[in-house]
């Protein structure tokens, strides 16, 4: 199993970021997938989820409007959509297999939103 | 949605058994068989410890065990090695919209 993602970097606040994930190694529309983040130096936030085939979605409250979870099962994908950053959504942005409990992840990509 | 309580810090000598406690509330920890741990050593991803409450995935030393009662999860460190020097976090699912909550996370020092 491996999670690749990409798309991390630095953003002013306000702005817009795309975070992207490659998964492999298993069979990709058989599992949820999440965004989990972590402040550096500080603890772990569910920011997103999304079912199998992408007909549910459930975001943590901070999030709720700002960002967009998606994938694209064809291409084994999964997606985050950040607008309207702000400097609170600092954190290692990490792509996670399952829903609810999970045992893969990816090795982070860093989102820092400053001016 | 607020985090989970966790104590900041937890020591204890090579050999000895230490617990972590997490608590939550009838919405989360109290009211769902849903509570993962994981072990985070410094600038790593976090690793799978315990899943539903106290199963343990494979290859995972059985050093580790969890439970619940009420509000309250907890993860046993058995046998305390240098290696288990690390972060905890607690999980849980959630009534609430938020996917699923994590724990304020425990420093576990081998002393």
């Amino acid at each position: 199993v491996q999670l690749v993602e990409s798309g991390g970097g630095l953003v002013q606040p306000g702005g817009s970021l795309k975070l992207s994930c490659v998964a492999s190694g298993f069979t990709f529309t058989n599992y949820w997938m999440t965004w989990v983040r972590q402040d550096p130096g500080k603890g772990l936030e569910c920011v997103a989820n999304i079912a199998q085939d992408g007909s549910e979605k459930r975001y943590m409250d901070s999030v709720k409007g700002r960002f967009t979870i998606s994938r694209d099962n064809a291409k084994n994908s999964l997606y985050l959509q950040m607008n309207s950053l702000r400097v609170e959504d600092t954190a290692v942005y990490y792509c996670v297999r399952g829903a609810g409990w999970w045992e893969y992840w990816g090795q982070g990509t860093l989102v820092t939103v400053s001016s | 949605q607020s985090a989970l309580t966790q104590p900041a810090s937890v020591s204890g000598s090579p050999g000895q058994s230490i617990t972590i406690s997490c608590t939550g509330t009838s919405s989360d920890v109290g009211g769902y068989n849903y509570v993962a741990w994981y072990q985070q050593h410094p600038v790593k991803a976090p690793k799978l410890l315990i899943f539903d409450v106290n199963n343990r995935p494979s290859g995972v030393s059985n050093r580790f065990s969890g439970s619940k009662s009420g509000n309250t999860a907890s993860l046993t460190i058995s046998g305390l090695q240098a290696e288990d020097e690390a972060d905890y976090y607690c999980s849980s699912y959630t009534s609430t919209s938020t996917p699923y909550v994590f724990g304020t996370g425990t420093e576990v020092t081998v002393l």
